[in-house]
């Protein structure tokens, strides 16, 4: 059972840099969203989709772009890193309730 | 103020202990409410909904205040495997936007 995948599971870039967090459902889920996870801030919502072509911004969204071609692929881009997404992302899938989340094992981004 | 919010803890309770927590929120319009649990460097899991009626799960339960606007975790009987990051989760209105509380910590010794 995959469930949720992300790749790659920890990435070093250099400040200005770009790339692209790779995340995949096997669950046909319709909602998925990425979440960004920082000391005693808890998870903080950056993007989420509710279908295919559908995506819409959540609280941290400033830096990143996603698109949402088909239902299984999400994909979280940064445009031009900065030390301040220097963070651990996590993305999310559900099939009914937002809020009932399937996470994947999270990918761990150091920005230099 | 922050629109989900938890005591950070840490908790250290003894094995056996019965444990706590709680979440407030503040949209009294939230829809939709649940707990996780996250061991150490490793992914949120769900642990479960948190219904008005309140709900149970093993040693487990849940319960809502609407009118105070907030939920609470019981862990009862507690056991060494039990030691994590406890999260509350709130749906607000609209439902997409999910927030996450900071978390409680919790160590249960021996």
């Amino acid at each position: 059972n995959a469930g949720v995948t992300q790749t790659p599971k920890f990435q070093v870039l250099k400040t200005g840099q770009s790339m692209t967090l790779q995340c995949a459902q096997d669950m046909n889920h319709e909602y998925m969203s990425w979440y960004r996870q920082d000391p005693g801030m808890g998870l903080r919502l950056i993007h989420y989709s509710v279908g295919a072509g559908i995506t819409d911004q959540g609280e941290v969204p400033n830096g990143y772009n996603v698109s949402r071609s088909t239902t299984e692929d999400f994909p979280l881009r940064l445009l031009s890193a900065a030390p301040s997404q220097t963070s651990v992302y996590f993305c999310a899938s559900s099939y009914g309730d937002p809020g009932e989340l399937f996470f994947g094992e999270g990918s761990r981004l150091t920005v230099l | 103020r922050k629109e989900v919010e938890q005591d950070p803890g840490p908790f250290n309770v003894p094995e056996g202990a019965t444990v706590a927590f709680n979440c407030t929120y503040s949209n009294s319009a939230s829809q939709s409410f649940f707990w996780y649990r996250q061991d150490c460097r490793k992914e949120p899991k769900l642990l479960m909904s948190v219904y008005s009626s309140g709900n149970e799960d093993g040693r487990f339960t849940a319960q809502l205040n609407r009118a105070s606007q907030y939920i609470s975790l019981l862990i009862r009987d507690s056991k060494l495997s039990d030691s994590a990051t406890y999260l509350c989760v709130v749906n607000p209105p609209g439902g997409f936007k999910t927030i996450f509380g900071a978390g409680t910590r919790l160590f249960v010794k021996a």
